[in-house]
């Protein structure tokens, strides 16, 4: 079946750097997208992974590994404003709507000072 | 600007009135989808559509209408609401390729609403 965890909270200081880790299952594997949603505010799009290895975009690097069914957000240099929750989500392939993405239920990230 | 927009963004409505929350969409993007999110429950796709005149369900579905007669707007429709309707609605578009990051999905600032 379609599957996708991430753990539910994580804590984290601000100026550190926190990893968040997604695992998925998935028959039609066809791209990984990390989104991130403040409360109550739309989700907004951070970064994409189709092939394996490590995608750099400024404080924000996503990493992907197929074979493992694996994926972790890194955010360095952490600050109050991401303080948010951080969805993984795999666009499926198999099924009648291969636009589909398979969502996990997101972490919620706290920064503290 | 391209975007996603929604109305109403919060509606407060009884059980059984009918209502329609719209989305349009100025980016001339093929797939549209709507969403409801749920505390415990994540993002869960109601209805989607591939292009005009072209829908479907998704996991979702019941007690939910859309249509798609023209491209940039995917009505969503309550012909009569329920308690258990009351959730957060997202409506998202992408390019409808399937493929690539610029398939990705973006969506409406949401929709707030709550049945008595």
């Amino acid at each position: 079946g379609q599957n996708i965890d991430q753990p539910t909270e994580m804590t984290a200081t601000e100026g550190a750097i926190v990893q968040i880790n997604c695992t998925y299952q998935t028959s039609g594997f066809n791209g990984l997208f990390w989104y991130q949603q403040h409360a109550g505010e739309a989700p907004t799009f951070l970064s994409y992974n189709v092939l394996d290895g490590l995608e750099e975009k400024g404080r924000f690097s996503s990493f992907l590994s197929r074979s493992k069914g694996y994926s972790y957000l890194l955010l360095k240099e952490l600050q109050m404003k991401d303080s948010a929750s951080y969805l993984c989500a795999v666009r499926d392939r198999s099924g009648g709507n291969n636009r589909k993405l398979i969502w996990g239920l997101g972490t919620s990230l706290a920064v503290n000072p | 600007e391209a975007q996603v927009t929604q109305n109403p963004r919060y509606l407060i409505t009884v059980t059984g009135k009918k209502l329609t929350v719209t989305c349009s969409q100025n980016m001339n993007h093929e797939y549209m989808s709507w969403y409801r999110q749920d505390p415990g429950l994540g993002l869960r796709q109601i209805y989607y559509s591939m292009n005009v005149e072209v829908t479907d369900k998704g996991d979702v579905p019941e007690g939910y209408k859309v249509s798609r007669k023209e491209k940039r707007n995917f009505p969503l429709i309550l012909e009569s609401p329920s308690p258990n309707q009351t959730s957060l609605y997202f409506c998202a578009s992408s390019l409808g390729s399937g493929t690539g990051a610029a398939d990705t999905q973006y969506f409406g600032p949401g929709t707030r609403l709550t049945v008595l």
